[in-house]
């Protein structure tokens, strides 16, 4: 059974960056499609983007491009995001899960709470 | 950008009772449309993919159909655990992909 442990949330202020991280185990991580997913608070689930198996195709939401940037690391069996000149409206938790479109394993997410 | 719609936004059922609840893409995604279950404090469970299939280890109760639009995800008798959200999700002509706002299950 797969699992996915993200880490690297906390309290940022508004218009820092912040990078959240991913380890994946109990699956082929370097055969997998990853995607990242968000949930504000009390609100539904946003898709944010996701990578190719060997990192060559890198999709994002519209409204979320130029300002977030997907990783992978196969050696590492993790999963990136960097987040620059964030605002409230970044406040969320944030899921790493596997696949390109629908997603099976999903972590239990880290939140990331922006403030001035 | 494909917009899902789910109707209704909450839907109030008695255990055992059936529940039908409905998600609309604003243009045709063939079926390529999957269904999760959030309950509070978890992250989504995945329940329904390719519009139809249940996802390994899913109860047969769970039951997906539709194509094109029109998408429709039956619980056939309601158990306790199965209060929860339920968003419909399109992975068709893209990335990006989007998911519907959700449908509350509630206890009636």
């Amino acid at each position: 059974e797969g699992q996915l442990v993200e880490s690297g949330g906390g309290l940022v202020q508004r218009g820092g960056s912040l990078r959240l991280s991913c380890a994946a185990s109990g699956f082929n991580f370097r055969n997998s499609w990853m995607t990242w997913v968000r949930q504000a608070p009390g609100k539904g689930l946003e898709w944010v983007a996701n990578i190719k198996e060997d990192g060559s195709e890198r999709y994002y939401a519209d409204s979320l491009k130029g300002r977030f940037a997907i990783s992978r690391d196969n050696a590492e069996n993790s999963l990136g995001l960097q987040i620059h000149s964030l605002t409230d409206d970044d406040t969320a938790v944030y899921y790493c899960a596997r696949g390109k479109g629908w997603t099976d394993y999903w972590g239990r997410g880290t939140l990331v709470t922006v403030s001035s | 950008e494909i917009v899902m719609t789910q109707s209704p936004a909450t839907l109030s059922v008695s255990p055992g009772e059936r529940a039908t609840l409905s998600c609309r893409a604003s243009q045709s995604i063939s079926s390529r449309l999957a269904w999760y279950q959030q309950k509070p404090g978890q992250a989504p469970r995945l329940l329904i993919y390719d519009a139809s299939t249940r996802a390994t280890g899913i109860p047969a109760r769970f039951s997906g159909s539709g194509s094109g639009t029109e998408f429709t995800l039956t619980i056939g008798s309601l158990q306790s655990e199965d209060f929860a959200v339920y968003y419909c999700f399109h992975y068709s002509t893209g990335p990006p992909y989007t998911f519907g706002q959700g449908t509350k299950v509630d206890i009636k």
